[in-house]
């Protein structure tokens, strides 16, 4: 399975945008990247996905660079509900599987 | 939007007992359901694919022997922790997915089991 790179952790303030990045250098032509985040002590909630273009929806939008070995998810305006761990997930046209990685942790400050 | 239900929330156990975690799905039919554990502080780990009339698929290291899981319906998914231990207490999520190739997964909220 290609692997995906986010930053750890990330900082906003409430009512901001937010843009978490993800690096998928191995990606390959047929993989989707997903997005999805977990709060505490809670099942992750999807938020987004997206496989050349750019996506958008009422909780986010996914910018996905041209050569696809990078993507932006974006949340357009933080609210302290956000505050959250974000994952950055590949998935193979040919496989249903999703396998996480450490995602990034996103605190929200009021 | 698709729901997922898992039973029961949290349980406590006697160390040597057997556990059964149920995973529905509410409003779609699931041919494959994934069962997820997730420790403290780390990210979530695959432990097996379940589909529907069939054998799951176990992820490496997982032993099928101690988790069992039975798929017999569209809808439901069971997944029974056997003779469980303390080191087997953990953080046990269920996840669904709709028809087509690439329709988004759903999450149950997690089972949390305590073996004492």
């Amino acid at each position: 399975d290609a692997k995906t790179t986010q930053p750890n952790s990330m900082e906003s303030n409430e009512e901001e945008p937010v843009h978490l990045p993800c690096n998928h250098s191995t990606i390959s032509g047929t993989d989707y990247i997903h997005w999805y985040r977990q709060l505490p002590s809670q099942g992750p909630e999807y938020v987004i996905h997206g496989l050349t273009s750019n996506v958008n929806n009422r909780m986010a939008s996914l910018a996905i660079a041209e050569d696809r070995k990078s993507s932006t998810l974006i949340l357009h305006r933080a609210t302290l509900r956000d505050a959250a761990v974000y994952y950055c997930i590949l998935r193979s046209d040919s496989s249903y599987k999703l396998i996480f990685g450490s995602g990034t942790r996103l605190l929200v400050r009021p | 939007g698709a729901v997922v239900s898992q039973h029961p929330s949290w349980v406590i156990c006697k160390s040597g007992t057997s556990v059964k975690i149920e995973c529905r799905s509410l409003d779609f039919q699931a041919t494959t359901m994934f069962w997820y554990r997730q420790f403290p502080k780390q990210s979530l780990m695959l432990m097996a694919t379940s589909n529907e009339g069939s054998k799951a698929t176990y992820e490496q290291g997982v032993e099928k022997d101690k988790f069992l899981i039975n798929h017999a319906s569209l809808t439901l998914s069971t997944l029974t922790v056997t003779s469980a231990h303390p080191e087997d207490s953990s953080f046990y999520i269920c996840s669904a997915s709709g028809q087509g190739k690439n329709s988004p997964l759903h999450f149950g909220n997690g089972t949390r089991l305590t073996v004492t």
